[in-house]
C-alpha cells in the first residue's frame, strides 16, 4: 500500500499559538488526503477532505478558519491550527486516499499548553 | 445513512486463544469493509478489506474477515492470539459523499491479550 508520513510526530505548543502538521505521500500521488482527529480512547473523526489544488472541503461542525488546510502538491498536505487551545489538543492523523483504499500516517500529537 | 457498530469497547484474550472481534455495518449500497489496527501512538494500519468477489477475506499476521451480507456483519477472526495483537482495531465502512470515498469508523475495539 501507499506510504504516507506526518511531521512532526509530537508538539507541543502555548496556546494561542499556530501549528502547521505536515502529511506526505512518499510513493504515490495523492489528488485526496483526508484529515482525523482522534481524541483519546476514541475512534476517529474525519475533518475534511483535502484535494490537490482547489479548496478543502470540511464535515460538519469543524471550523474551516480554525483548521486551515493546504494540499499545494501532489504529495503534500499541511493541517495548520490557527490559534490552538487547550481543548484542540488530540491525535492528528491523515490518509492518502486515492483509491478504493485509504493508507494513514503516523499521526501527530498536539498538546496545547 | 451507512454507520458501524463494533460490539464490546474491549476484548480479552489468552495468548493462544481464538480472537473474535465483532462488527456490524448499515449501508444502503452494497459496502466496502475494512479493519485497521492501531498501536499505541501510532496511525492505523490496514489489516484487511472487502470490496467485491470472496467473502472470506485474509489479511495480514493471520487475520481473516467474513462478510455475511445477511447478517449485515464483518467479523475480525484470528485463530491463535499472540502478545504482540494487542492492540486498537477499528472495522470501517466506506460511503460515497461529496465526490469522495470516505471512511466511517466504528469506536473500536481494544483487544488484550494475556499470558
Amino acid at each position: 500500500g501507499a506510504v504516507v508520513s506526518q511531521h512532526p510526530s509530537r508538539v507541543i505548543c502555548k496556546s494561542g499559538t499556530s501549528v502547521k502538521i505536515e502529511c506526505r505521500s512518499l510513493d504515490f500521488q495523492a489528488t485526496t488526503m483526508f484529515w482525523y482527529r482522534q481524541f483519546p480512547k476514541q475512534s476517529l473523526m474525519l475533518m475534511a477532505t483535502s484535494n490537490e489544488g482547489s479548496k478543502a472541503t470540511y464535515e460538519q461542525g469543524v471550523e474551516k478558519d480554525k483548521f486551515l488546510i493546504n494540499h499545494a502538491s501532489l504529495t503534500l498536505s499541511t493541517l495548520t491550527v490557527t490559534s490552538a487551545h487547550p481543548e484542540d489538543s488530540s491525535f492528528y492523523i491523515c490518509s492518502e486516499g486515492g483509491t478504493d483504499t485509504q493508507y494513514f500516517g503516523p499521526g501527530t500529537r498536539l498538546t496545547v499548553l | 445513512a451507512q454507520s458501524v457498530t463494533q460490539l464490546g469497547s474491549h476484548v480479552s484474550v489468552s495468548e493462544g486463544a481464538l480472537v473474535l472481534l465483532r462488527c456490524n455495518y448499515s449501508s444502503s449500497v452494497p459496502p466496502y469493509l475494512f479493519w485497521y489496527v492501531q498501536y499505541p501512538n501510532q496511525g492505523l494500519q490496514l489489516l484487511l478489506k472487502y470490496t467485491t468477489g470472496a467473502t472470506l477475506v485474509k489479511g495480514i499476521n493471520g487475520f481473516e474477515a467474513e462478510f455475511k451480507k445477511s447478517e449485515t456483519s464483518f467479523h475480525l477472526t484470528k485463530p491463535s492470539a499472540h502478545m504482540s495483537d494487542a492492540a486498537e482495531y477499528f472495522c470501517a465502512v466506506t460511503v460515497f459523499s461529496g465526490g469522495y470515498n470516505k471512511l466511517i469508523f466504528g469506536a473500536g475495539t481494544r483487544l488484550a491479550v494475556h499470558p
